[in-house]
């Protein structure tokens, strides 16, 4: 079973409009972390934000908040007042359990295009 | 502040030969992880060095090995390639190897003819 799953490989969004990237994921570990990364053309992979999985509180980071969904096993991403300069490939992935090193989990990815 | 810097952007060979890709952290960090980005797919975790020690692989195959130096930059090797080998090579530090942040730099692109 794919441990993350994202489901929208393309996803287009007018400029200034909020828009929500989906993420499910599968672990059988009580202890997880969440995470969402950014990937321009360039190559590079840009950490946007976090969830752990005692957290009892969405995280957000500025213009990013995450939707936890527990019992769900879904972890969405949603960017509010969308800019060009969001358009991406964006990435969700999961770290299981504590003291396990870097080994991430990552999905294949959503195309993000910002309309003008 | 430089961050995670990553040597060469580009490189092409032929199939059985073999290669060296490199990578230096990001100031302060100790801990490098390379993961590989086949086309149209997310990364796939290749393994973790820590204190010079290879710390955790991913399911790849020997051909794959690394290093990692006492100024902790890093080096990944592949021998005997493949042209499945081809792909986007990521470099990835944080700090200690339990650190929720990874910094990722913006990778070697590996062509096999």
């Amino acid at each position: 079973a794919q441990k993350i799953t994202q489901t929208q490989p393309g996803m287009f969004v007018q400029e200034k409009e909020a828009v929500t990237l989906d993420c499910t994921y599968d672990t059988s570990d009580p202890s997880y972390g969440l995470f969402w990364y950014k990937q321009p053309s360039s190559g590079e992979m840009i950490f946007l934000i976090y969830q752990g999985s005692y957290d009892q509180q969405n995280a957000t980071e500025g213009r990013y908040s995450l939707n936890f969904q527990k019992a769900r096993k879904s972890a969405n991403l949603v960017i509010s007042a969308s800019q060009l300069g969001d358009s991406a490939m964006y990435f969700c992935a999961m770290r299981e359990g504590r003291g396990t090193g870097n080994q991430f989990y990552f999905g294949t990815g959503t195309s993000l295009t910002v309309i003008p | 502040d430089a961050g995670v810097t990553q040597s060469p952007t580009h490189l092409i060979k032929t199939r059985g030969q073999q290669v060296t890709l490199r990578c230096s952290p990001k100031s302060g960090h100790d801990t490098v992880s390379w993961y590989q980005q086949a086309l149209g797919q997310g990364p796939q975790f290749i393994f973790q060095y820590y204190e010079e020690e290879e710390r955790q692989r991913g399911n790849f195959p020997d051909r794959f090995s690394g290093h990692q130096f006492p100024n902790y930059s890093s080096e990944l090797n592949v021998n005997a390639l493949l042209l499945g080998d081809s792909a986007l090579y990521l470099c990835a530090s944080s700090w200690t190897a339990m650190s929720e942040k990874l910094f990722f730099g913006s990778g070697t692109q590996l062509s096999v003819l």
